[in-house]
């Protein structure tokens, strides 16, 4: 069974600061990695896939990376700022066909707070 | 495109009462997922359907919980009779397959509290 650990639950930092948010994952049978955000009241809204064959992806200040073999992946997140506050879920989908093709697991998040 | 929509977006009802959760995913996508959310237990696959058929229904907690999905367009989830352990927030999501990437779309949620 697939288990998704992120590391910090929480993150505080103050504005302009550099900061990486960690998962882990159990099974590396996996299809692609996502990281989401999710505000306060809100539904999740996604940051970055990676595939399995890809090491990372970036958009703008976002870098993600994912190192399969040893089941980790990173959100690196530059310049941090106080509307970059929200919760941060990275979720495995399992490749290899059958019925867990479309199934997504995810990791319990990581609360980040950046303040002024 | 609308994105994923969800109704109703909040409901509160009383222990016993049957609920229904509606969904509409995003025109064209072959994959509806069904999620409950929790502070204890976090984000959990209740049922997924790949056109229209449901493919994976083992994180429908017990026989109170259906799900349906008579069109593309259209899936509800049920909670009959519901229980205060029902409250949290449920979301729908949707993706197409033959995109590279699959990523998944959420809706906004329904905030259920049963009372």
């Amino acid at each position: 069974k697939q288990e998704v650990t992120q590391i910090p639950a929480a993150l505080s930092v103050p504005e302009g600061e550099n900061l990486v948010l960690n998962c882990s994952f159990t099974d590396s049978a996996i299809y692609n990695l996502q990281w989401f955000r999710q505000d306060p009241g809100k539904g999740l809204t996604s940051l970055l896939l990676i595939q399995s064959s890809q090491r990372e992806q970036t958009s703008g200040r976002l870098n993600a990376s994912l190192d399969k073999s040893s089941g980790r992946s990173t959100l690196y997140i530059a310049a941090s700022q106080p509307g970059d506050s929200a919760t941060y879920l990275c979720a495995v989908r399992r490749g290899a066909g059958g019925t867990s093709y479309g199934k997504l697991t995810f990791g319990q998040g990581t609360i980040l707070t950046v303040h002024p | 495109d609308a994105g994923v929509i969800q109704s109703p977006r909040h409901e509160v009802t009383e222990m016993g009462q049957e609920v229904t959760l509606r969904c509409k995913p995003i025109s064209g996508h072959d994959y509806l997922f069904w999620y409950r959310q929790t502070m204890m237990r976090g984000l959990e696959l209740l049922i997924y359907f790949n056109n229209n058929v449901p493919i994976d229904d083992s994180g429908m907690p017990e026989d109170r919980f259906s799900a349906k999905m008579p069109n593309a367009s259209f899936s509800t989830l049920k909670i009959q009779p519901s229980e205060p352990r029902d409250s949290a927030v449920y979301f729908c999501a949707s993706s197409f397959r033959q995109v590279p990437g699959n990523t998944i779309y959420f809706g906004e949620g329904s905030w259920l509290t049963v009372v």
